[in-house]
């Protein structure tokens, strides 16, 4: 099965900074990795697809990066809404289907 | 517009048994895989199972398997859950989503929670 690891667990920062997020898998998942976003309460949404594709409607400060093992969500410029835990998940292949361990984004 | 709206969460003691339902609207329900994820308190997200489009192949976590069985019926756009001998872990909020192998899981539901306890 492939594990995901999500850097840094945690991180705050300032509105206008640039953010960065990264997702090592244990294994090759080609491009087949997603980025979610998860505020307490709500459904989690999607914002990147196929590693680097962003989802229509998805403001596009967000952006990803990688293939094989190595994969990156960025944030180009904070915004306060974007205070949010953030998942990477893979569909590589027959399931599970493994998420990371999530990002936690605040606001300074 | 698409909606996927969960159902059948609650309080349930520990080997009890409980069936969630997500009925689909808004898209094309039969053309794709779904999943079950979900969120205990205080934890990340955790994929739960998943079942094709066609309803033949299904899979589930090693947390659940064995106990938990997922199904959909395509005639009525629903999917469904049946959890039998229900542990304490097992408390969480419960999402479906079109989740599947190759897929994006672009459309969720708002969840149904789950409390496991005596």
């Amino acid at each position: 099965d492939v594990h995901l690891t999500q850097s840094p667990s945690s991180l705050s920062a300032s509105v206008g900074d640039r953010v960065t997020i990264t997702c090592r898998a244990s294994q090759t998942v080609s491009t087949y990795l997603n980025w979610f976003q998860h505020k307490s309460g709500k459904a989690p949404e999607l914002l990147i697809y196929a590693a680097s594709t962003l989802q229509s409607g998805v403001p596009s400060r967000f952006s990803g990066s990688g293939s094989g093992t190595d994969f990156t969500l960025t944030i180009s410029s904070l915004q306060p809404e974007d205070s949010a835990t953030y998942y990477c998940q893979h569909t590589y292949g027959a399931p599970p289907l493994t998420f990371g361990g999530g990002t936690k984004v605040e606001i300074k | 517009e698409v909606q996927l709206l969960e159902s059948g969460g609650g309080l349930v003691q520990p080997g009890g048994s409980l069936r969630l339902s997500c009925a689909a609207s808004g898209f094309a329900f039969s053309n794709y895989a779904m999943s079950w994820v979900r969120q205990a308190p205080g934890k990340g997200l955790e994929w739960v199972s998943a079942i094709s489009g066609n309803g033949e192949k299904t899979f589930h976590a090693v947390s659940v398997k064995g106990r938990f069985t997922i199904s959909r019926d395509n005639s009525k756009n629903t999917l469904y859950l049946q959890m039998n001998s229900l542990r304490a872990e097992d408390t969480a909020l419960y999402y479906c989503a079109n989740l599947g192998s190759f897929g994006r899981g672009d459309y969720w539901g708002q969840g149904t929670l789950v409390t496991v306890s005596s």
